[in-house]
């Protein structure tokens, strides 16, 4: 069975610093691992996905993410935080024998002046 | 390049009604899956539909059933509703029908039971 837990509930960071999103994982098999992104009030937007090709993804609006098979993570990063990634963010995985996506609990980010 | 799109928008309904929510996929999609959100949480999968029969379900009761058309547009329906169905329903569409595809989500119906 797939699972996944991420770290933090909330995230608060200062515009221009970094961000860290912290997501653990649990698969029977050889996952792919998603990032998605959901703004107030509006739909889910995939910001990258792991597929068992290069470990560290990159994503859209300077987002990227490690695979990190030792450690079962998959954690989000962004170098520089800008007003505009304040949102909902949901660590999500997919067992390569499953067609449903399992959605961790979601990390509320917000982003100081 | 029109996205996934669904209707309505908002919904308000009352305990014991019934209520059909409409998603079309992506264009040159084919795969068609529904998640319930509730608020504050992490969406949950429903099912999924693929050359019109669904093929995988969630942990949700019979009350909730769907069907997928010929053009691969697809309904969510929902019988004898309870306040507790009160949630963002999303609909998702992928192509091809494959294990752990890459899912693009609409914006979502938001249903009110009163």
């Amino acid at each position: 069975a797939q699972s996944v837990t991420q770290l933090d509930s909330h995230v608060s960071v200062s515009e221009g610093t970094p961000v860290l999103l912290r997501c653990n994982y649990s698969s029977s098999y050889s996952p792919s691992l998603f990032w998605y992104v959901q703004h107030p009030n509006k739909g889910l937007q995939l910001l990258l996905k792991y597929t068992s090709a290069a470990t560290l993804v990159k994503g859209i609006n300077g987002f990227e993410a490690e695979f990190k098979k030792s450690e079962t993570s998959f954690h989000l990063t962004k170098p520089s935080a800008h007003m505009s990634d304040a949102a909902e963010y949901f660590c999500v995985v997919s067992d390569r024998d499953d067609y449903k996506l399992s959605f961790g609990a979601g990390t509320t980010v917000t982003v100081r002046a | 390049d029109a996205g996934v799109t669904q209707s309505p928008t908002h919904l308000i309904k009352t305990r014991g009604q019934q209520v059909t929510l409409r998603c079309s996929p992506k264009s040159g999609h084919d795969t068609v899956s529904w998640y319930q959100q509730a608020l504050g949480q992490g969406p949950q999968f429903i099912f999924q539909y693929y050359e019109e029969e669904e093929r995988q379900r969630g942990n949700f009761p019979d009350r909730f059933s769907g069907h997928q058309f010929p053009n691969y547009s697809s309904e969510l329906n929902v019988n004898a509703l309870l306040l507790g169905d009160s949630a963002l329903y999303l609909c998702a569409s992928s192509f091809g029908g494959g294990a752990g595809d890459t899912q693009y989500f609409g914006p979502g119906t938001r249903l009110t039971v009163l």
